[in-house]
Protein backbone atom coordinates (compact mmCIF):
# COMPACT_ATOMS: atom_id res chain seq x y z
CA UNK A 1 0.00 0.00 0.00
CA UNK A 2 1.04 3.37 -0.52
CA UNK A 3 2.26 5.71 2.50
CA UNK A 4 3.99 8.77 3.22
CA UNK A 5 6.28 9.53 6.40
CA UNK A 6 7.11 12.52 7.73
CA UNK A 7 8.60 11.67 11.17
CA UNK A 8 9.21 15.35 12.39
CA UNK A 9 5.50 16.57 14.15
CA UNK A 10 7.41 19.79 14.58
CA UNK A 11 10.60 21.63 14.20
CA UNK A 12 12.32 25.26 14.70
CA UNK A 13 14.40 26.95 12.83
CA UNK A 14 16.27 30.16 13.37
CA UNK A 15 15.71 33.11 10.98
CA UNK A 16 18.41 33.01 7.87
CA UNK A 17 19.37 29.35 8.69
CA UNK A 18 18.68 26.43 6.68
CA UNK A 19 16.13 23.73 7.54
CA UNK A 20 15.09 19.93 6.42
CA UNK A 21 11.74 17.95 6.22
CA UNK A 22 11.79 14.74 6.02
CA UNK A 23 9.54 12.57 3.89
CA UNK A 24 9.76 8.67 3.13
CA UNK A 25 7.00 7.10 0.63
CA UNK A 26 6.37 3.86 -0.02
CA UNK A 27 5.39 2.53 -3.69
CA UNK A 28 5.90 -0.52 -6.11
CA UNK A 29 5.01 1.40 -9.47
CA UNK A 30 8.70 2.96 -11.38
CA UNK A 31 6.47 6.07 -12.46
CA UNK A 32 5.12 8.72 -9.66
CA UNK A 33 5.72 12.29 -8.62
CA UNK A 34 6.65 13.77 -5.46
CA UNK A 35 5.29 17.05 -4.11
CA UNK A 36 5.50 19.00 -1.00
CA UNK A 37 3.11 22.28 -0.28
CA UNK A 38 3.06 24.77 2.67
CA UNK A 39 0.21 25.51 4.50
CA UNK A 40 -0.25 28.61 6.60
CA UNK A 41 -2.47 28.73 9.09
CA UNK A 42 -4.75 30.71 6.68
CA UNK A 43 -5.63 27.41 5.10
CA UNK A 44 -4.62 27.52 1.46
CA UNK A 45 -2.18 24.96 -0.02
CA UNK A 46 0.50 26.23 -1.81
CA UNK A 47 2.56 24.19 -4.44
CA UNK A 48 6.34 24.25 -3.70
CA UNK A 49 8.26 21.92 -5.80
CA UNK A 50 8.00 18.79 -7.69
CA UNK A 51 10.03 15.73 -8.44
CA UNK A 52 9.35 13.10 -11.07
CA UNK A 53 10.64 9.58 -9.66
CA UNK A 54 13.00 9.53 -13.15
CA UNK A 55 14.72 12.71 -12.85
CA UNK A 56 17.93 12.24 -12.19
CA UNK A 57 18.79 16.06 -10.78
CA UNK A 58 17.69 16.97 -7.51
CA UNK A 59 14.78 19.70 -8.31
CA UNK A 60 15.38 23.15 -7.02
CA UNK A 61 13.16 26.22 -6.81
CA UNK A 62 14.40 29.83 -5.47
CA UNK A 63 15.10 28.77 -2.04
CA UNK A 64 13.40 25.35 -1.70
CA UNK A 65 15.17 21.77 -2.78
CA UNK A 66 14.39 18.80 -2.77
CA UNK A 67 17.06 16.01 -1.64
CA UNK A 68 16.00 13.12 -3.50
CA UNK A 69 17.23 9.24 -2.99
CA UNK A 70 15.48 7.07 -4.83
CA UNK A 71 16.97 4.04 -3.16
CA UNK A 72 16.01 5.22 0.21
CA UNK A 73 12.15 6.53 -1.15
CA UNK A 74 13.02 9.67 0.66
CA UNK A 75 12.49 13.38 -0.79
CA UNK A 76 13.86 15.37 1.78
CA UNK A 77 12.81 19.21 1.70
CA UNK A 78 15.49 21.99 1.97
CA UNK A 79 14.36 25.08 2.91
CA UNK A 80 17.50 27.68 2.78
CA UNK A 81 17.91 30.95 4.81
CA UNK A 82 14.33 30.64 6.65
CA UNK A 83 12.22 33.59 6.72
CA UNK A 84 9.71 34.29 9.05
CA UNK A 85 7.13 33.88 6.30
CA UNK A 86 7.87 29.91 6.12
CA UNK A 87 6.52 28.96 9.44
CA UNK A 88 3.63 26.66 8.46
CA UNK A 89 2.58 23.15 8.25
CA UNK A 90 4.12 21.34 5.33
CA UNK A 91 3.43 18.21 3.70
CA UNK A 92 4.91 15.59 1.21
CA UNK A 93 2.89 13.85 -1.12
CA UNK A 94 3.10 11.65 -3.50
CA UNK A 95 1.38 11.12 -6.98
CA UNK A 96 0.67 7.81 -9.15
CA UNK A 97 -0.10 7.92 -12.58
CA UNK A 98 -0.62 6.42 -15.75
CA UNK A 99 -0.18 8.49 -19.25
CA UNK A 100 -2.43 7.43 -21.34
CA UNK A 101 -5.14 6.15 -19.14
CA UNK A 102 -7.72 7.97 -16.44
CA UNK A 103 -5.62 6.40 -13.33
CA UNK A 104 -4.59 9.11 -10.79
CA UNK A 105 -3.91 8.49 -6.80
CA UNK A 106 -2.24 10.85 -4.49
CA UNK A 107 -1.89 10.76 -0.88
CA UNK A 108 -0.38 13.13 1.31
CA UNK A 109 1.96 12.64 4.63
CA UNK A 110 0.71 14.10 8.04
CA UNK A 111 2.50 17.17 7.80
CA UNK A 112 5.50 18.62 9.79
CA UNK A 113 4.85 21.90 11.40
CA UNK A 114 7.83 24.69 11.09
CA UNK A 115 8.05 28.12 12.91
CA UNK A 116 10.92 30.35 12.53
CA UNK A 117 12.20 31.87 15.27
CA UNK A 118 13.43 35.58 14.80
CA UNK B 1 -8.61 35.87 -10.33
CA UNK B 2 -7.71 32.31 -12.21
CA UNK B 3 -7.57 30.14 -9.15
CA UNK B 4 -9.68 27.17 -7.63
CA UNK B 5 -12.59 29.04 -5.70
CA UNK B 6 -14.81 27.12 -3.45
CA UNK B 7 -17.64 28.49 -1.79
CA UNK B 8 -18.71 28.64 1.01
CA UNK B 9 -15.51 29.57 2.72
CA UNK B 10 -17.38 28.56 6.25
CA UNK B 11 -20.12 26.66 7.16
CA UNK B 12 -22.18 26.11 10.62
CA UNK B 13 -24.46 23.93 10.50
CA UNK B 14 -26.71 21.42 12.75
CA UNK B 15 -26.59 17.63 13.07
CA UNK B 16 -28.64 15.62 11.20
CA UNK B 17 -29.12 19.10 8.19
CA UNK B 18 -27.83 18.40 4.69
CA UNK B 19 -24.78 21.01 3.31
CA UNK B 20 -23.72 21.46 0.08
CA UNK B 21 -20.22 22.80 -1.35
CA UNK B 22 -19.40 23.90 -4.74
CA UNK B 23 -15.96 23.92 -6.40
CA UNK B 24 -14.96 26.04 -9.29
CA UNK B 25 -11.95 24.73 -11.02
CA UNK B 26 -9.35 26.74 -13.09
CA UNK B 27 -10.88 26.90 -16.24
CA UNK B 28 -8.59 24.93 -18.42
CA UNK B 29 -8.17 22.25 -15.71
CA UNK B 30 -9.81 18.72 -16.74
CA UNK B 31 -9.42 17.24 -13.41
CA UNK B 32 -10.95 18.19 -10.30
CA UNK B 33 -10.15 16.59 -6.41
CA UNK B 34 -12.02 16.65 -3.29
CA UNK B 35 -10.33 16.04 0.20
CA UNK B 36 -10.93 15.85 3.48
CA UNK B 37 -8.28 17.59 6.01
CA UNK B 38 -8.93 17.40 10.12
CA UNK B 39 -7.06 19.05 12.20
CA UNK B 40 -3.49 18.44 12.22
CA UNK B 41 -3.69 15.90 9.19
CA UNK B 42 -2.96 15.67 5.67
CA UNK B 43 -5.55 15.64 3.09
CA UNK B 44 -8.05 12.37 2.80
CA UNK B 45 -8.27 12.04 -1.29
CA UNK B 46 -12.27 11.68 -1.64
CA UNK B 47 -12.94 11.60 -5.07
CA UNK B 48 -12.01 12.97 -8.64
CA UNK B 49 -13.30 13.93 -12.10
CA UNK B 50 -11.93 14.05 -14.74
CA UNK B 51 -13.98 16.41 -16.79
CA UNK B 52 -17.61 15.35 -15.85
CA UNK B 53 -16.87 11.29 -15.51
CA UNK B 54 -16.01 10.87 -11.62
CA UNK B 55 -13.52 8.09 -12.02
CA UNK B 56 -12.80 7.36 -8.31
CA UNK B 57 -15.35 7.55 -5.59
CA UNK B 58 -14.34 4.29 -3.50
CA UNK B 59 -12.90 6.81 -0.94
CA UNK B 60 -15.95 9.08 -0.48
CA UNK B 61 -16.21 8.21 3.57
CA UNK B 62 -19.56 7.16 3.38
CA UNK B 63 -23.11 6.56 1.40
CA UNK B 64 -23.65 10.37 2.93
CA UNK B 65 -21.31 11.63 0.88
CA UNK B 66 -22.00 12.42 -3.06
CA UNK B 67 -20.11 14.43 -5.72
CA UNK B 68 -21.11 15.64 -9.15
CA UNK B 69 -19.93 17.80 -11.49
CA UNK B 70 -22.44 17.83 -14.16
CA UNK B 71 -21.17 19.73 -17.15
CA UNK B 72 -17.11 19.17 -16.29
CA UNK B 73 -16.54 22.78 -14.91
CA UNK B 74 -17.67 23.35 -11.19
CA UNK B 75 -18.28 20.67 -9.14
CA UNK B 76 -20.19 19.90 -5.84
CA UNK B 77 -19.90 17.75 -2.91
CA UNK B 78 -23.08 17.32 -0.74
CA UNK B 79 -22.90 15.72 2.65
CA UNK B 80 -26.41 14.56 4.27
CA UNK B 81 -27.39 14.16 7.45
CA UNK B 82 -24.56 15.46 9.00
CA UNK B 83 -22.32 14.00 11.89
CA UNK B 84 -20.13 15.39 14.30
CA UNK B 85 -17.36 13.62 13.02
CA UNK B 86 -18.09 15.12 9.66
CA UNK B 87 -16.91 18.73 10.93
CA UNK B 88 -13.15 19.38 9.11
CA UNK B 89 -11.75 21.58 6.68
CA UNK B 90 -13.16 20.03 2.27
CA UNK B 91 -10.61 21.34 -0.03
CA UNK B 92 -11.08 21.29 -3.52
CA UNK B 93 -8.15 20.78 -6.00
CA UNK B 94 -7.81 21.17 -10.22
CA UNK B 95 -5.01 20.09 -12.67
CA UNK B 96 -4.36 19.35 -15.86
CA UNK B 97 -4.54 15.83 -17.29
CA UNK B 98 -1.04 14.17 -17.07
CA UNK B 99 0.12 15.71 -20.60
CA UNK B 100 3.19 14.23 -20.73
CA UNK B 101 4.39 13.38 -17.31
CA UNK B 102 2.64 13.27 -14.11
CA UNK B 103 4.36 16.68 -12.69
CA UNK B 104 1.25 18.91 -12.88
CA UNK B 105 0.29 19.75 -9.53
CA UNK B 106 -2.85 20.38 -8.01
CA UNK B 107 -3.76 23.49 -7.71
CA UNK B 108 -5.96 24.00 -4.12
CA UNK B 109 -8.63 26.42 -3.20
CA UNK B 110 -8.94 27.94 0.21
CA UNK B 111 -11.38 25.59 1.55
CA UNK B 112 -14.74 25.14 2.72
CA UNK B 113 -14.84 24.45 6.74
CA UNK B 114 -17.38 22.77 8.33
CA UNK B 115 -18.48 22.83 11.62
CA UNK B 116 -21.39 20.59 12.96
CA UNK B 117 -23.15 21.60 16.45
Amino acid sequence: AQKITQTQPGMFVQEKEAVTLDCTYDTSDQSYGLFWYKQPSSGEMIFLIYQGSYDEQNATEGRYSLNFQKARKSANLVISASQLGDSAMYFCAMREGLIGTSYDKVIFGPGTSLSVIP
Amino acid sequence: DTGVSQNPRHKITKRGQNVTFRCDPISEHNRLYWYRQTLGQGPEFLTYFQNEAQLEKSRLLSDRFSAERPKGSFSTLEIQRTEQGDSAMYLCASSPGFGRGINQPQHFGDGTRLSIL
